[in-house]
Formats: C-alpha cells, structure tokens, sequence
C-alpha cells in the first residue's frame, strides 16, 4: 500500500539531547513537509522540501534541521536548541504543483523529560 | 492576530443534526481553501477542496467559501458518530506562491448517538 510512514510513533528524549524522527513515503512524490502540531495552534510549517536535496524553512525552523538525501526519505532532526520540542510532529507529501492534496503520517509524539 | 482564525469548540451534536463549521481569514491572496479531518492520534485527511467562492458538495458535505467576506464553511449533514474528529481548515495563495498551506486551529466535533 502507498503512503507515508512516520517512526517512532512515541519518543521520549532528556533535555539537551538530539533526536531524529524519520519520515518515509512511497507515493512517488516530489514535495515533503513537517509540520509541528500544539494544542489550539493547529499545524505549523517546519521545514519542507520541494526536490531533491533542496528544502526550504517554514516559518518555525529555529532548532530543528532537516535532509534531502533520497526521494523518499525527510527525516527531521530536533536539536537540543529546540526550546519547546514537547510537540506532535506530522510528516506530509504532495505533487509537485498540487494546490493542496497533502498526505499525512500517522504523527509522531515526542516528548521531553 | 493569526492569519486563520477557527473557533477550537468543542461541538457537541446529537447523531442526525448538522454540523456547521467556519473559518475566517485576513490574506486576501488566499485562493485554494480545503477541509481536513483528524482523528485522535492520527494525521489529517483531506475532505473537501475548493478554489474561489461557491459552494461544493461531497455526499453529506459541503464546503462554502465567501472570498467577499473571508468567510468559509463546512457543513455535515445526517451528522455521525463516526463524525467526531477535528476539523482542520486550510488555505493558500496562488501556485506562484508554492505549495505552503496555513491552518486553522482546528475545531474539535463530538457526535453523540
């Protein structure tokens, strides 16, 4: 079946430690994205990628880096410069010039200890 | 003040009723509106999508948008339990502007049978 696939589902990390969520998708498609989900914020734009080792900042990119390396693959790694990393983070794919079809990961649920 | 503004709820319906969601939205460059829905835990789906002003109906759904006012909506009718969920609203401009969407907070909908 296609779609996209987030790992791990739940992850628990210290402060001042990095961690990687990784972000896979076999859709065939050109733009990947991450959004960060509070509660009563909806989703809000990471970073995202369009082709090809090229990507681009959303508008919450400070404290979080990502990569491009294969087609299918964005993973996100959050930093320990991350002040509020505690969040729900969504991986998302689209057609390149796709006006607004995007299709979502089940999520991942980091948490901070 | 945040670009998209969606009342969080919850709404609370009886099964049968109509379930009347809205958004309002302060960039008059917003040209593509769409609807998701989230269930707990879940990343959103895509329900319905609209370009310009109108109405479009999808089943029991039905999806407004009054560019004139900033104004869309989205109606459920013969309301489900199946139903509850949150419903997310999204928008973006133009193609020139890429393939970036805005969301809503998200309004949070229980159907009780």
């Amino acid at each position: 079946d296609g779609g996209i696939t987030q790992s791990p589902k739940y992850l628990f990390r210290k402060e001042g430690q990095n961690v990687t969520l990784s972000c896979e998708q076999n859709l065939n498609h050109d733009a990947m994205y991450w959004y960060r989900q509070d509660p009563g914020q909806g989703l809000r734009l990471i970073y995202y990628s369009q082709i090809v080792n090229d990507f681009q900042k959303g508008d919450i990119a400070e404290g979080y880096s990502v990569s491009r390396e294969k087609k299918e693959s964005f993973p996100l790694t959050v930093t320990s410069a991350q002040k509020n990393p505690t969040a729900f983070y969504l991986c998302a794919s689209s057609m390149q010039g796709a006006a607004g079809e995007l299709f979502f990961g089940e999520g991942s649920r980091l948490t901070v200890l | 003040q945040k670009e998209v503004e969606q009342d969080p709820g919850p709404l609370s319906v009886p099964e049968g009723a109509i379930v009347s969601l809205n958004c309002t939205y302060s960039n008059s460059a917003f040209q593509y509106f769409m609807w998701y829905r989230q269930y707990s835990r879940k990343g959103p789906e895509l329900l319905m999508y609209t370009y310009s002003s109108g109405n479009k109906e999808d089943g029991r759904f039905t999806a407004q948008v009054d560019k004139s006012s900033k104004y869309i909506s989205l109606f459920i009718r013969d309301s489900q339990p199946s139903d509850s969920a949150t419903y997310l609203c999204a928008m973006r401009g133009d193609r020139a502007a890429g393939n970036k969407l805005t969301f809503g907070g998200g309004t949070r909908v229980l159907v009780k049978p």
